[in-house]
């Protein structure tokens, strides 16, 4: 089974401040990586998603996100944060050989404040 | 356009009680379903998942269990509520086949065991 460890659960910091958020995956085969975001009244979606090719994916709103396969790390980054980043940020993996439905694992979480 | 409902927002129940929370796709059809649950603190865990009317699989052994009466409505349901059962419920969808399809969500049930 999949596990998936985000390293930081609160993450405090200033407008135009670099951004990086830590995950790490466990699992033995083939995966896709996910970055999920949750605003602030908003429902859960998807900000960026790995699956093959360039092991740098970029997403929405500047995001952008390595997948570095010998760390079994897909770190999330954003050179320069707005007050709007301010959110919940979940890493997730699934299996690629998953024969059926899309099940993800999520890691715990990290909520960042971005202070104005 | 796709959309997803999820009912009630907040729910407080006394231990013991039963349980019904419902959600709704609308706008496409054969969707994956699953239910997520996040605990205070925690990240979510997948609970139940379903590929098709009737098809539910269980992720965890736990207290409650889910059921699909049609293409687009998923339920999540207990007989008798745990104090262990609270935290905030989620509800998604994807498309049918990829398992890079990304996830559609609700916009949650908080639920309080008291």
């Amino acid at each position: 089974a999949q596990s998936v460890s985000q390293h930081n659960h609160h993450v405090i910091l200033s407008e135009a401040a670099s951004l990086e958020l830590g995950c790490n995956y466990s699992y033995g085969g083939t995966v896709n990586l996910f970055w999920y975001v949750q605003y602030p009244g908003q429902h859960l979606q998807l900000l960026l998603k790995y699956f093959s090719g360039d092991p740098l994916v970029k997403g929405i709103k500047g995001f952008e996100a390595e997948f570095i396969k010998s760390k079994f790390s897909f770190n999330l980054r954003k050179p320069s944060v707005q007050w709007s980043d301010t959110a919940e940020y979940f890493c997730a993996v699934n299996a690629r050989a998953e024969a059926a439905g899309n099940k993800l694992t999520f890691g715990g979480g990290t909520r960042v404040l971005v202070k104005p | 356009s796709q959309t997803i409902h999820q009912w009630p927002a907040t729910l407080v129940q006394p231990v013991g009680s039963p349980l019904s929370l419902e959600c709704t796709v609308e706008g496409t059809s054969n969707p994956n379903l699953y239910w997520y649950r996040q605990a205070a603190g925690r990240g979510l865990q997948l609970l139940f998942y379903s590929i098709g009317i009737d098809q539910i699989s269980s992720e965890v052994p736990q207290n409650l269990s889910a059921s699909r009466p049609q293409d687009r409505q998923f339920i999540l349901s207990s007989k008798k509520l745990l104090l262990s059962d609270s935290g905030f419920y989620l509800c998604a969808w994807s498309r049918m086949g990829e398992a890079n399809e990304k996830l559609f969500f609700g916009s949650g049930t908080q639920l309080s065991v008291l």
